[in-house]
């Protein structure tokens, strides 16, 4: 059973659009939520996170907006550029043993045309 | 600046043999995960260490081992290899001494492929 459900599976956008990627969880227990972006053949590199006392987290392009209380959150890449074609994984987390192991979602491949 | 470090990046072994991946942390971080990656799959939680004592467990088969070294670099051992375990490997380090940090920082993976 996913414990974190991500969606769409994939995603084609055009170059200067915005990319929405959109993420649940179920757990109420979660309490840190990163996203990362993972290009072929290479690790998963942490893009941006968010805690739940917040509900909006900007840097560059990227935005995480975060609603508690229907338990989602989304990854908003404005300006979409080919650069960023990759696959994204949002990601839930609890402290655990001292440190925060991440909860996946399934990824999203995402596709940004010149 | 340093990264993980993960060795090596690619194994082809046969079934029922051994394997032993390594990952080396990047310098000051004290904790080390380990995650299997299937094709087009999300990354599972093997199992973690922190300052050389397994800090947490995930789906990681009985047929896995692995430990954190003095030196913290660590090792996932795998015996008995099945088809089913030809993934991406991937090793994390991140320093725990930051309260609340959870950023991890992953290393390039080892492609395990059992014949």
């Amino acid at each position: 059973q996913q414990q974190v459900k991500q969606s769409p599976q994939s995603l084609i956008v055009q170059k200067g659009g915005i990319s929405i990627i959109n993420c649940a969880y179920e757990n109420t227990a979660f309490d840190y939520f990163p996203w990362y972006q993972q290009f072929p053949g290479k690790g998963p590199a942490l893009l941006i996170a968010i805690r739940p006392d917040v509900s909006e987290k900007k840097e560059g392009r990227f935005t995480i907006s975060f609603n508690k209380s229907a338990k989602q959150f989304s990854l908003h890449i404005m300006d979409s550029q080919p650069g960023d074609s990759a696959t994204y994984f949002c990601a839930a987390s609890m402290m655990s043993g001292g440190s925060y192991i991440p909860t996946f979602g399934r990824g999203t491949s995402l596709i940004v045309h010149p | 600046a340093a990264g993980v470090i993960q060795s090596p990046r690619h194994l082809i072994k046969e079934k029922r043999e051994t394997a032993t991946l390594k990952c080396y942390p990047i310098p000051r971080h004290d904790t080390v995960y380990w995650y299997q990656q299937g094709p087009g799959q999300d990354p599972q939680f093997l199992i973690s260490f922190y300052e050389k004592m397994q800090s947490d467990k995930g789906s990681i088969p009985d047929r896995f081992s692995a430990q954190q070294f003095s030196d913290y670099h660590s090792e996932l051992n795998m015996s008995s290899l099945e088809l089913g375990d030809s993934a991406l490997y991937f090793c994390a380090s991140s320093p725990r001494g930051l309260a609340g940090t959870d950023t991890q920082y992953f290393g390039p993976g080892t492609r395990l492929t059992v014949l």
